[in-house]
């Protein structure tokens, strides 16, 4: 069974660093693209890009390239989402989900909350 | 802004069937195959359909989907209480090189 397991929820000021963690199993881990997904609080799901953890390489959406970075290590099938400076505006759950290169994801995450306020 | 579209919201009572829409274009509907997602009240987005009309293992067949040009739905038979949540379409933009989303449709059982 496909699972992904994401790190728990964080509370953060503006200004510090943070980096979630996704990991999975149940399936070749290296071998599918990890998308990552941003949802604020009244419902849009807007997607932020993706990685490949066989050859690390990612793919990013316009909107969010620039302000996250994400990384992956296959050797323990885990997938990473990380800020150098939060904003308040970064306040929403993260989800990881595996997805094809040219599909929507497929199986998600359970979610990881992030809260940034001073 | 979602590039999909669908309403914002869909209710019916127990049993009745209901159907929601999702609404697109060439580079995206019109090209690609469909993928619905259920989120139920505090959980995650949760694969219902995908390939159009191919439903997961574990998911009942009374949820099923179609696509046509650059439109899609989503039909629920047999409405459920537990069925009440929130449904999102989404396919592969192919001028954008990203997965794209509808808005979201609240559905409420009545």
């Amino acid at each position: 069974e496909v699972q992904l397991e994401q790190s728990g929820a964080e509370v953060k000021k503006p200004g510090e660093s943070l980096k979630i963690s996704c990991k999975g199993s149940g399936y070749n881990f290296a071998g599918f693209w990890i998308g990552w997904l941003r949802q604020k609080p009244g419902k849009d799901l807007e997607w932020m890009g993706m990685i490949y953890p066989g050859d690390s390489d990612t793919r990013y959406s316009p909107s969010f390239q620039g302000q996250v970075t994400m990384t992956a290590d296959k050797t323990t099938n885990t997938a990473y989402l990380q800020w150098s400076s939060l904003k308040a505006s970064d306040t929403a759950m993260y989800y990881c989900a595996k997805q094809g290169q040219w599909e929507p994801p497929s199986n998600w995450g359970q979610g990881t909350l992030v809260s940034v306020f001073s | 802004q979602p590039v999909l579209t669908q309403p914002p919201s869909a209710s019916g009572t127990p049993g009745q069937r209901v159907s929601i829409s999702c609404s697109g274009r060439s580079s995206n509907i019109g090209s690609n195959t469909m993928t619905w997602y259920q989120q139920l009240p505090g959980g995650a987005p949760k694969l219902l359909i995908y390939r159009n009309s191919q439903r997961p293992s574990g998911v009942p067949a009374r949820f099923s989907g179609s696509q046509s040009g650059t439109s899609a739905s989503l039909a629920i038979r047999g409405l459920q209480s537990e069925d009440e949540g929130d449904y999102y379409c989404a396919t592969w933009d192919d001028s954008l090189n990203a997965p794209v989303f509808g808005g979201g449709t609240k559905l409420t059982v009545l």
